[in-house]
């Protein structure tokens, strides 16, 4: 089965410091990886995904994740956060196989202080 | 704007009733997802459609049912509800109905509260 984890529920940082929103994952053979941010009142807009090819991506708003398949994780980060990046960040799995269709975590909330 | 568009956006309704959800997709788009977002369950699964069939089934409720039409909206049917039911629901779809790479646009949301 295939199973997504985001360790915290929340997350502080402050503005113009860098960020970093946890995501592990567990999934039958290689994973199709996104993130998802949800500002209030919202739906989810996509930010980055992995595929295949270099662990490093880059997505909107200057957010960028790495995957690493040893320790199954594709964390989320930003060199320098802003204010308005404060929203809840949903990390999503699909297997490459089987199901089609995106297993969510349960969100990680990114306060960042003025 | 994502150009989906989901109604009605708030929804008060009592126990044992029943509701229903509407879902327009993107222009063009064929598949459409339903998920049920709550607060201790997060982002769940309900069911996928693509060109009027059923795809994809995930923890739908028996008392649940959806279907695509012909235009392409879909509709998600809430019946016998319970307290446990309130939670925020979105549709999200997408342009084809092969292998999920790409992003999924997601509607604002239609939120139930039953009392």
């Amino acid at each position: 089965a295939q199973s997504v984890a985001q360790p915290e529920d929340q997350v502080n940082v402050a503005e113009g410091n860098p960020l970093t929103v946890k995501c592990t994952y567990s999934v039958s053979g290689n994973p199709y990886l996104f993130w998802y941010v949800q500002y209030p009142n919202r739906g989810l807009q996509f930010l980055l995904k992995y595929i295949t090819g270099d662990n490093l991506v880059k997505g909107s708003y200057g957010f960028e994740a790495e995957f690493n398949k040893s320790q199954t994780s594709f964390h989320l980060k930003k060199p320098s956060a802003l204010v308005s990046d404060s929203a809840l960040y949903f990390c999503a799995v699909r297997p490459q196989t089987g199901a089609n269709n995106l297993f969510f975590g349960t969100g990680t909330r990114l306060t960042v202080i003025p | 704007d994502s150009g989906v568009t989901q109604t009605p956006k708030h929804l008060i309704t009592a126990t044992g009733q029943r509701v229903t959800l509407r879902c327009s997709p993107r222009s063009g788009d064929l598949s459409v997802y339903w998920y049920q977002q709550s607060l201790d369950q997060g982002l769940q699964f309900l069911i996928q459609y693509y060109n009027g069939e059923e795809r994809a089934k995930g923890n739908i409720l028996e008392r649940f049912s959806a279907q695509q039409f012909p235009d392409l909206h879909s509709e998600l049917n809430l019946s016998s509800l319970e307290l446990g039911d309130s939670a925020l629901y979105f549709c999200a779809s997408r342009g084809g109905g092969g292998l999920m790479t790409g992003e999924l646009f997601f509607g604002e949301g239609s939120r139930l509260t039953v009392l």
